[in-house]
């Protein structure tokens, strides 16, 4: 079964410091990878996505993240932090193997100071 | 374009009591998800619809647990009889089709509270 590890489930970061939320996913084949953003008391939010297309992928609000085959891994780095980046973060893949259920990771949450 | 829409909001119950959420998707998405969120972990599918037909139910405790969607629109999800460990929010998403590829939009969830 298709399993998705987000290492570190708090993060403390400095505004204007680097963000770095790791992803590791375990799959057979290529799968399509997300990563959504929750804030609180509301659902989730589309970041960005790898559909097989650049291995570096950019998303809203100056995040990316680099879709590494060889690590299985897909990082997720914003290069300064703002206090609005404080929310919950989810890694998820989809894989067309396994009908292409989304599963999740159990999430990091990224605490900003000022 | 509205998004998806989610009731109620918050909902108390006693276990034992039955309960249910409703969900009206983006116009247009014929696959309609529901997931449970347990406080500190992340979303889990309970099932999946391609327009009326159920895709995928296999994480769904069919014993309590029933949801159905009918016309290709609106859900709802029922839960009878609740359990302390039902406690968790229920997000409803939708996406415009199956393709692994498509992004899943979510509503802002039902937060309950099984006592």
């Amino acid at each position: 079964a298709q399993s998705v590890t987000q290492l570190g489930s708090h993060v403390s970061v400095s505004e204007g410091a680097l963000v770095l939320l790791r992803c590791n996913y375990s799959s057979s084949v290529p799968p399509y990878l997300f990563w959504y953003v929750q804030y609180p008391n509301q659902g989730l939010q589309l970041l960005l996505k790898y559909t097989s297309a650049a291995t570096l992928v950019k998303g809203i609000n100056g995040f990316e993240a680099e879709f590494k085959k060889s690590e299985t891994s897909f990082h997720l780095t914003k290069p300064s932090a703002h206090m609005s980046d404080a929310a919950e973060y989810f890694c998820a893949v989809s894989d067309p193997a396994a009908g292409n259920k989304l599963t999740f990771g159990g999430g990091t949450r990224v605490l900003v100071k000022p | 374009e509205a998004g998806v829409a989610q009731s109620p909001r918050y909902k108390i119950i006693e276990k034992r009591q039955s309960v249910a959420f409703w969900c009206n998707p983006i116009s247009g998405h014929a696959t309609l998800y529901w997931y449970q969120q347990i406080l500190g972990q992340g979303p889990k599918l309970l099932i999946q619809f391609q327009n009326n037909g159920v895709v995928d139910d296999s994480q769904l405790p069919k014993d309590r647990f029933s949801a159905e969607r009918l016309k290709g629109v609106d859900s709802t999800l029922k839960i009878q009889p609740a359990k302390l460990e039902d406690s968790a929010v229920y997000l409803c998403a939708s996406s415009p089709g199956q393709g692994g590829y498509n992004e899943q939009f979510f509503g802002p969830g039902t937060r309950l509270t099984v006592l």
